[in-house]
């Protein structure tokens, strides 16, 4: 079973770009999730699908950062524009639907660099 | 969110057995305990989760104290590649996974 894929794997920019991340969820996983680990501290949850629709963006900075889950499968973060402090590995995880299959499977992130 | 409390570093020599305190004495009744690791460079990955009895699966055991206040995540034999940060997670009743610091592990050869 092919596990969660993301692009790139890393990234560099300049304060004030805008840069886009990618991931494939494992086939028919339902749940999506977006983590950012800044170094040396645990994944902080951004934001959840389930399927195409949104069930919690309460952490994500929503006037910077947006995603989007087309037809309930990929998903792209975005961040525009990049401050200094996005320098962090963005993660991305997948889920099966229900109560006793709710591991998530985490992809290997993508390290972004902001200059 | 759910709290737990766990040891910045552990370390351990290959082949010994590892036992990984996490203490979460605010704890409900429908919390589950969750386990991950994440190895240098990839993403984090489940190790095992249980709800009130002990769990063994392939990679480790996990004790659960009657009171479920703490639990105990057990690497019977550790090899070098068991080297990673482990975390101990409350999963609450939306699914969410709220991350802490985690223990480093280091294995000595």
């Amino acid at each position: 079973e092919a596990g969660v894929a993301q692009s790139p794997r890393y990234k560099i920019i300049e304060k004030r770009q805008s840069v886009a991340f990618w991931c494939n969820p494992i086939s028919g996983h339902a749940t999506l999730y977006w983590y950012q680990q800044i170094l040396g501290q645990g994944p902080k949850l951004l934001i959840q699908f389930q399927n195409n629709g949104v069930v919690d963006d309460s952490q994500l900075p929503k006037d910077r950062f947006s995603a989007e889950r087309l037809k309930g499968v990929d998903s792209t973060l975005k961040i525009q524009p990049a401050k200094l402090e996005d320098s962090a590995v963005y993660l991305c995880a997948s889920s099966p639907l229900g109560a006793d299959t709710d591991t998530q499977y985490f992809g290997p992130g993508t390290r972004l660099t902001v200059l | 969110d759910a709290k737990t409390t766990q040891p910045n570093s552990m370390e351990s020599n290959e082949e010994e057995p590892v036992h990984l305190p996490c203490n979460h004495s605010t704890i409900s009744g429908t919390d589950y305990i969750h386990w991950y690791r994440q190895l240098p460079s990839q993403g984090p990955e489940y190790v095992i989760h249980g709800l009130t009895s002990n769990v063994n699966n392939r990679m480790a055991s996990l004790a659960i104290a009657e009171d479920r206040k703490s639990s105990t995540l057990i690497l019977h034999r550790a090899t070098l590649r068991d080297a990673a940060v482990y975390y101990c997670i409350l999963r609450e009743a939306d699914y969410k996974l709220s991350f802490g610091a985690g223990t480093t592990v280091t294995v000595r050869a």
